[in-house]
């Protein structure tokens, strides 16, 4: 399948902090989603991205997708006990392994 | 509700004696996936579907057999399962949109089920 590698693997962050987690692919992608997987839960759609340099918000959280297609980050304002979870892109047919996303209140 | 349903939820088995996971949707959609989630691996598709008897290998295929008779259902088969496919699964199902060469659509997923085989 489409190869992605996704990093950070692991993210553990301070309440009310920001982070980034990236998406990287060696090919260009024609799109890329974004799901989040709740402890205990089934991965969630929470966006998808088309075109080259777009950038789309949900609340705190911030998706772009690089200029090149090749590339895809969720960038997370003021990070909340809520945002816990693994938070995965897909381009096309695969998933990326994942971030896992741990919050110290 | 539009929803994807797995069963059974929970199995713990021994290796070798055959077993379906069976999943259904009741949203008509064309395409359906085969997943399973691994520590440190994210979601790796076993297999995938994009209509009735239209079916094809994921990234994982090896020791797994799906069948798509009807639109709704697509059932996981492990003929003689081993300990190494002991995981959680899920599945997916999206729309097609048609000449995309894929799933495009944002997928929606099962609870999934958790395998340990013995």
């Amino acid at each position: 399948g489409q190869q992605v590698m996704q990093i950070p693997q692991y993210q553990h962050v301070q309440e009310g902090e920001d982070f980034t987690t990236y998406c990287n692919s060696s090919t260009t992608l024609s799109n890329i989603q974004w799901y989040k997987q709740r402890p205990g839960g089934h991965p969630v759609f929470l966006i998808q991205l088309v075109k080259s340099g777009e950038v789309k918000k949900q609340k705190r959280l911030t998706f772009q997708f690089g200029e090149a297609k090749k590339n895809s980050s969720l960038h997370i304002t003021a990070t909340q006990t809520t945002d816990v979870g693994t938070y995965f892109c897909k381009p096309k047919l695969s998933f990326g392994a994942g971030t896992t996303v741990t919050v110290r209140a | 509700e539009a929803q994807v349903t797995q069963n059974p939820r929970y199995l713990i088995t021994v290796t070798g004696k055959k077993l379906t996971v069976t999943c259904s949707q009741n949203m008509n959609h064309e395409y359906m996936s085969w997943y399973r989630q691994d520590p440190g691996l994210g979601l790796r598709q076993i297999y995938y579907s994009m209509n009735v008897e239209v079916t094809d290998k994921g990234d994982v295929p090896e020791g797994y057999k799906v069948s798509r008779k009807e639109k709704r259902n697509f059932p996981l088969i492990l003929e003689s399962p081993s300990p190494n496919q002991t995981s959680l699964y899920f599945c997916a199902s999206s729309p097609l949109i048609p000449r995309t060469g894929g799933s495009n659509q944002p997928q929606h997923f099962g609870d999934g089920t958790r395998l340990s085989i013995l």
